[in-house]
């Protein structure tokens, strides 16, 4: 039984189009996160969600829109693709949150691999 | 200077070696790392959690130095399975900073 799950694993779409991944995590945890890795492997935050709520904002384009219905899930829109947003996106959960120590301590899921045509 | 450096490698290593590597940090107010391995084309899965000097489990070691700056990983008795990018993590003020990963290869 998977715990965080991602799905799709691969996109394929082309530029201009609008895409959604979806998360869940089956762990009880109350943080959230999605991550972007880009081809030169580097892992940058995107978002983070606490029981629903967000609560890190980096500098995204506004066409990414993460949305959280509950704190199980976690979804991920992007409007108007561009060559760019071509990445692996991992989602991730936590037990801990800000304040505290173990706020490193996160469970991936397997990601799912855009590529923008 | 970045916040937190990794030497990217690839180191490569005998099976049955010692290896070692660093990731160095800016911030001294840094609270908590971690160590995770990335197999290619996977996650990211934690391996260590240090929130003090450092942290042994079984043939892996991590050593804090916070008069320097750095954290240290030790493998000892390398496998061939832990060919992997190895990812060091700083919490700073419960902030991630993700380095970059050091890529390590494991040689029959």
């Amino acid at each position: 039984d998977t715990a965080v799950s991602q799905t799709p694993k691969y996109l394929v779409t082309q530029m201009g189009n609008d895409k959604s991944i979806k998360c869940e995590q089956n762990l009880g945890h109350d943080t959230m996160y999605w991550y972007k890795q880009d081809s030169k492997k580097f892992l940058k935050i995107m978002f983070s969600y606490n029981n629903k709520e967000l609560i890190i904002n980096e500098t995204v384009p506004n066409r990414f829109s993460p949305k959280s219905p509950d704190k199980a899930h976690l979804n991920l829109h992007i409007n108007s693709l561009e060559l760019g947003d071509s990445a692996v996106y991992f989602c991730a959960s936590s037990q801990a949150g800000g304040g505290s120590q173990r706020v490193g301590e996160l469970f991936f899921g397997e990601g799912s691999r855009l590529t923008v045509l | 200077r970045k916040e937190v450096e990794q030497d990217p490698g690839p180191f490569n290593v005998p099976e049955g070696a010692t290896v070692a590597f660093n990731c160095t940090y800016s911030n001294s107010a840094s609270q908590s790392f971690f160590w995770y391995r990335q197999d290619c084309r996977k996650e990211p899965k934690l391996l260590m959690s240090v929130y003090s000097s450092g942290n042994e489990d079984g043939r892996f070691t991590a050593q804090l130095n916070r008069a320097s700056q750095y954290i240290s990983l030790l493998i000892r008795d390398s496998k061939l399975s832990d060919s992997a990018t190895y990812l060091c993590v700083v919490n700073k003020n419960y902030q991630l900073i993700w380095g970059a990963g050091t890529k390590l290869i494991i040689k029959p």
